[in-house]
């Protein structure tokens, strides 16, 4: 089955800890992304990566940090410098990033982080 | 700036039809969207019109556009509890590329 996954569903961490969010993706989509999403409120865009071993900052990406070593991959740690990181987190990825006309998001399921 | 808007809630009857709204900003935009998302779960694509098109229709979705006021809308025939979700319009800006998403209307279906 194609598609994009995001472990663990759930996640526990204690304030002061850094914690990495997994996002695989097995559609061979060249761009992937990372967004927040508050209760009551749309997607903020953490940080996105157009291609293998380039990213981009989005509109919220202090205490954030990510990684694209792999075209498959692109996980995200919330550090402990990011103030407030109880969130729902989803990963999402598209074939062209945006860039040809008709491009789509497909999302993950998401991860829901708690910080204690 | 950038910025997408819709109204927060809207609650209809099981059966009813239910129109959701979505202004967009981008008037270069080439392809609107419109995503699902029921509880804790990701967003899911529902449909997407090209912007030289007024309308499209996919079963019981239909899909208007009015480039001239820059809104969008989306309607469901015969709405069933299975509908209740939350609804994001989104756009692609021509300056960055990124996605820029409504603050998503939630939707309630009463029995």
């Amino acid at each position: 089955d194609g598609g994009i996954t995001q472990s663990p569903k759930y996640l526990f961490r204690k304030e002061g800890q850094n914690v990495t969010l997994s996002c695989e993706q097995n559609l061979n989509h060249d761009a992937m992304y990372w967004y927040r999403q508050d209760p009551g409120q749309g997607l903020r865009l953490i940080y996105y990566s157009q291609i293998v071993n380039d990213f981009q900052k989005g509109d919220i990406a202090e205490g954030y940090s990510v990684s694209r070593e792999k075209k498959e991959s692109f996980p995200l740690t919330v550090t402990s410098a990011q103030k407030n990181p109880t969130a729902f987190y989803l990963c999402a990825s598209s074939t062209w990033g945006g860039t040809v006309p008709g491009d789509t998001q497909y999302f993950g399921p998401g991860t829901r982080l708690t910080v204690l | 700036g950038e910025d997408v808007e819709q109204s927060l809630f809207l609650s209809v009857r099981e059966g009813d039809s239910s129109v959701i709204n979505c202004t967009y900003t981008d008037s270069s935009s080439t392809y609107l969207y419109w995503y699902k998302q029921e509880p804790g779960a990701g967003l899911q694509l529902l449909t997407y019109i090209f912007s030289n098109m007024d309308m499209k229709q996919d079963q019981r979705l239909t899909v208007l556009l009015n480039k001239k006021d820059k809104h969008l809308s989306l309607r469901i025939a015969d709405t069933q509890t299975g509908d209740s979700a939350i609804y994001f319009c989104a756009e692609i800006s021509s300056g960055t590329y990124k996605y820029i998403f409504g603050t998503g209307t939630r939707l309630k279906v009463l029995a």
